[in-house]
């Protein structure tokens, strides 16, 4: 089946930089796509989202781009703060009329760690 | 809003037992999904029901497992008789989805371990 990011990266960055997290996806029908942090002992946290019709979108401190031709996510975030520290994760919902319209399908996730 | 809210939050249960858990979606919400996630495979969906019905039940991995949503207020998720390979953390999830924006909205889990 189709399926979203299927490795589980690490990533360290010191305090103050900036984080790349990337994503690919293999569903060229999706049209939405949401990345999702998630701290120790909690559920997954709506960061952002983005629609296929926009390649990029800017929230506070961080920013989703989406490059549709080699069906690539990234996660940009500023200034990178200790409470940034979690479990981000990319993914993906397919286009309406679709068979998999409403259905969330996850990528396995990156793991950030901020260095104070 | 108190979000979407699952108990219990931990479940120890010995194998073979019957597992109920819980969850109340977000008022107003017409989509409630079942997520499980654990090391090995990350988060995958269980099922998931809009406005009460199942619409896609086949990440259930067996008859083992079962949900129901008896109104827009409330859903379970059994595993009766239970097996230590369901340990896992199991989270529940509403969205409405005629506003994707915001995507879905999860409780914080329920860890369940099954020895």
């Amino acid at each position: 089946g189709e399926s979203v990011g299927l490795h589980l990266p690490t990533l360290s960055v010191q305090e103050g930089d900036n984080s790349i997290i990337n994503c690919a996806y293999s569903n060229s029908a999706s049209d939405y796509f949401i990345w999702y942090k998630q701290e120790s002992g909690k559920g997954p946290q709506f960061i952002i989202d983005i629609r296929s019709n926009m390649d990029k979108r800017q929230g506070q401190r961080v920013t989703v781009l989406l490059n549709k031709t080699v069906k690539h996510l990234s996660l940009q975030i500023a200034a990178t703060q200790p409470g940034d520290s979690a479990v981000y994760f990319c993914a993906e919902n397919g286009a309406a009329g679709g068979t998999s319209y409403g259905k969330l399908t996850f990528g396995q996730g990156t793991i950030l760690t901020v260095h104070p | 809003d108190a979000g979407v809210i699952q108990s219990p939050r931990h479940e120890v249960t010995e194998m073979g037992q019957e597992v109920t858990l819980r969850c109340k979606p977000i008022s107003g919400h017409d989509y409630l999904f079942w997520y499980r996630q654990t090391m090995m495979r990350g988060l995958e969906l269980l099922i998931y029901f809009n406005n009460n019905v199942p619409i896609d039940d086949s990440g259930m991995p067996e008859d083992r497992f079962s949900a129901k949503m008896p109104n827009a207020s409330f859903s379970t998720l059994k595993i009766q008789p239970s097996e230590p390979r369901d340990s896992a953390v199991y989270f529940c999830a509403s969205s409405l989805v005629d506003d994707w924006s915001g995507g879905y909205t999860f409780g914080s889990g329920t860890r369940l371990t099954v020895v």
